[in-house]
């Protein structure tokens, strides 16, 4: 079973510097997709960034970039310039790519969350 | 937005009680997911549905059932709720076949005393 696992509970970073969240995971498919939400305190959960795993090219949105080592399982985001308004807890995702088709493995799997303060 | 509504968004309840919280969506897709978020565990799949009729268990479905008679709406029932079921419940969708993502719902946080 897929597992993913975000090591840093809490994290801080002062305005306007560069934070990178961690986060690893482990599958035996080749073929997958990772996913970075962001769920600040008004509860909602937001899509942040996406990767396919056959893309070897790092995803980028704006100020958030991952860096994906896909042979060391490791999907790390980074925030650049970093904003009162990011402060919120970030969640790690896995997904099969085979989940296209229906069943079971259709589900995201999340990590336990890394809560980020920012600090003025 | 992906048009999820879920109800009630807050409850609060007595232990032995039935409760049910309801997602709806406005745009006829098929996948729809119950998770519920807890701290140190992020969020967890309870049930999901693939089709009208057609739901399967996720990973923490003991005391749970769920209901989807028709596409929009998909139900979360607990038929004798616990403490242990205090929790921030979610509904998803997933929208667009090909890229995998989940859009959710607000959340509906509930409290079993």
């Amino acid at each position: 079973a897929q597992t993913v696992t975000q090591s840093q509970p809490e994290m801080s970073v002062q305005e306007a510097e560069t934070v990178t969240l961690s986060c690893t995971y482990d599958t035996s498919e080749s073929d997958y997709y990772l996913f970075w939400y962001k769920q600040p305190p008004s509860r909602q959960m937001i899509l942040v960034i996406r990767q396919e795993a056959y893309k070897q090219q790092n995803a980028t949105e704006n100020r958030f970039s991952v860096n994906f080592q896909k042979a060391a399982k490791s999907f790390s985001l980074k925030i650049s310039d970093s904003q009162l308004g990011d402060a919120a807890m970030y969640f790690c995702a896995y997904r099969s790519v085979w989940g296209n088709y229906g069943g079971a493995t259709n589900k995201l799997i999340f990590g336990t969350g890394t809560l980020l303060a920012v600090q003025p | 937005d992906a048009g999820i509504t879920q109800s009630p968004r807050h409850k609060v309840t007595e232990t032995g009680t039935p409760v049910t919280l309801r997602c709806h969506q406005t745009e006829n897709h098929r996948y729809m997911y119950w998770y519920r978020q807890d701290p140190g565990h992020g969020l967890r799949l309870i049930h999901y549905s693939y089709g009208v009729k057609d739901t399967d268990k996720g990973e923490v479905s003991d005391g749970y059932s769920v209901s989807r008679s028709k596409t929009e709406d998909f139900l979360l029932t607990l038929e004798s709720a616990t403490s242990s079921q205090t929790s921030v419940y979610f509904c998803a969708i997933q929208s667009g076949h090909d890229t995998g993502e989940l859009f959710f719902g607000e959340g509906s946080r509930l409290t079993v005393l």
